[in-house]
């Protein structure tokens, strides 16, 4: 089965701290992907990418930036952590870039930021 | 941009009963459609998917209705069990990615 590792279930960040949340997958697949997760707004995309050192922007990526360097590792970069940040955030791969095709989701990183 | 939406946000079942969970989409142009469940503490996994060539989808006690014309999906779980209690998100492709609803969530009683 593909595991999507999420490298911190939990995180407390003050406002203005500069935060990485760290997503590993090990199946090979090209696409990787960053959602944000708040009650009644479902999951919603900040960023994708389908390729090392590729990405796109998903609907809400303000506040947000993202990295892969290599083909398993998606970083999602808070430059300035501020309060409207706290949510739980999902990490997903795909095999390809279709859309057409499931995900697959780490187990989450609930981030609190005071 | 267009969203995918669910009719209840929370449904209680009687376990051994059936349970039906409605997502209705707005992009008539999607082809795809996917059902996940969430379980508390833990990230959505893969129900059941459907492409727009067909109506129905059958999986192991899940069911996935597509009804094109009213742009309406629904997952039906047969003898609901314990188990079974989670956060369901429907999706839809659009525009090379999937876009989620609100999710449903789903409550069984003993």
């Amino acid at each position: 089965d593909v595991k999507v590792t999420q490298s911190s279930r939990y995180l407390v960040k003050r406002t203005g701290e500069k935060v990485f949340l760290e997503c590993v997958q090990d199946m090979d697949h090209e696409n990787m992907f960053w959602y944000r997760q708040d009650p009644g707004l479902g999951l919603r995309l900040i960023y994708f990418s389908y390729d090392v050192k590729m990405k796109e922007k998903g609907d809400i990526p303000e506040g947000y930036s993202v990295s892969r360097e290599k083909k398993e590792r998606f970083s999602l970069i808070l430059e300035s952590a501020s309060t409207n940040q706290t949510s739980m955030y999902l990490c997903a791969s795909s095999l390809t870039g279709t859309g057409k095709e499931k995900l697959f989701f780490g187990s989450g990183t609930q981030l609190s930021v005071l | 941009g267009e969203s995918v939406g669910l009719h209840l946000p929370t449904l209680s079942v009687q376990e051994g009963d059936n349970s039906i969970i409605n997502c209705a989409y707005s992009n008539s142009a999607s082809d795809y459609f996917i059902w996940y469940k969430q379980e508390s503490g833990k990230g959505p996994q893969f129900i059941i998917d459907i492409r727009s060539n067909m109506d129905k989808r059958q999986g192991q006690r899940v069911t996935v209705l597509l009804n094109k014309t009213v742009k309406h999906l629904s997952l039906q779980i047969a003898a609901t069990q314990p188990g079974d209690s989670a956060v369901y998100f429907c999706a839809e492709n659009s525009d090379y990615k999937l876009s989620f609803g609100a999710g449903t969530t789903v409550t069984v009683r003993a």
